[in-house]
């Protein structure tokens, strides 16, 4: 069956810009983790969703960062007034309800110039 | 606060023989702890989990070891082949967040011929 995807894979945007990253989870899948992570760093936990809610968003770093899961299946990762230390790669994965393992999608590489 | 340590130094051995990677935790108790593979520029692949009640589990040429006294993960993998060249990243699970994974920086293995 089709994995976690990811749109765009690139994304290329100047400082100040507004941009959005959507995830495709695996159909079926409660849960949809976003991360973040840095080149020679390991992800970084941003936002967790359980269906529609934000279970916990304890690690957007600060209120530029917001995410939604309207419908329980695709979120969108909402990134205002983009600044250059926003650059990274942002991944999301998925998992069935009350499972452990997570399914990560390929990433979007966001660059802020 | 929670913190994860993995070989920052890159892993290179000789096809054929045993890697064995390392993961350090301090300031945790977790329910279980999972190893990823991530090949670069892609989002991180499941390999194993290991729970706090279980000292070893394996899976092919893979093996983890689990001791919640020292607080450490050994990740083994045997007869080694080029194609297992990738960054592994231990991740544990992060307390009062369901299951978002708290990731170590990964370790880089090179294997070769």
């Amino acid at each position: 069956g089709a994995g976690v995807s990811q749109t765009p894979s690139n994304k290329v945007t100047e400082k100040g810009k507004y941009v959005e990253l959507r995830c495709d989870p695996i159909s079926g899948h409660t849960a949809l983790y976003w991360y973040r992570q840095s080149l020679g760093q390991g992800p970084e936990f941003l936002i967790y969703f359980q269906g529609t809610g934000a279970a916990d968003d304890s690690g957007l770093p600060n209120d530029r960062f917001f995410a939604v899961r309207p419908e329980g299946s695709v979120s969108t990762l909402k990134i205002q007034r983009t600044e250059r230390g926003d650059s990274a790669m942002y991944l999301c994965a998925s998992s069935p309800s009350g499972a452990e393992t997570q399914y990560f999608g390929p990433g979007t590489r966001l660059l802020v110039l | 606060s929670q913190k994860i340590e993995q070989n920052s130094e890159a892993l290179n051995i000789q096809e054929g023989k045993t890697a064995t990677l390392t993961c350090n935790y301090t300031n945790y108790s977790p329910a279980y702890l999972q190893w990823y593979r991530q090949d670069p520029g892609r989002g991180p692949v499941f390999l194993l989990l290991i729970r706090e009640n279980e000292k070893e589990k394996r899976k092919e040429r893979l093996k983890v070891t689990f001791d919640t006294t020292l607080k450490q993960s050994l990740f083994h993998i045997t007869a080694s082949q080029p194609a297992d060249s990738a960054t592994y990243l231990c991740a544990l699970d992060m307390t009062n967040s369901g299951y978002a994974l708290n990731f170590g920086k990964g370790t880089s293995l090179l294997v070769t011929p």
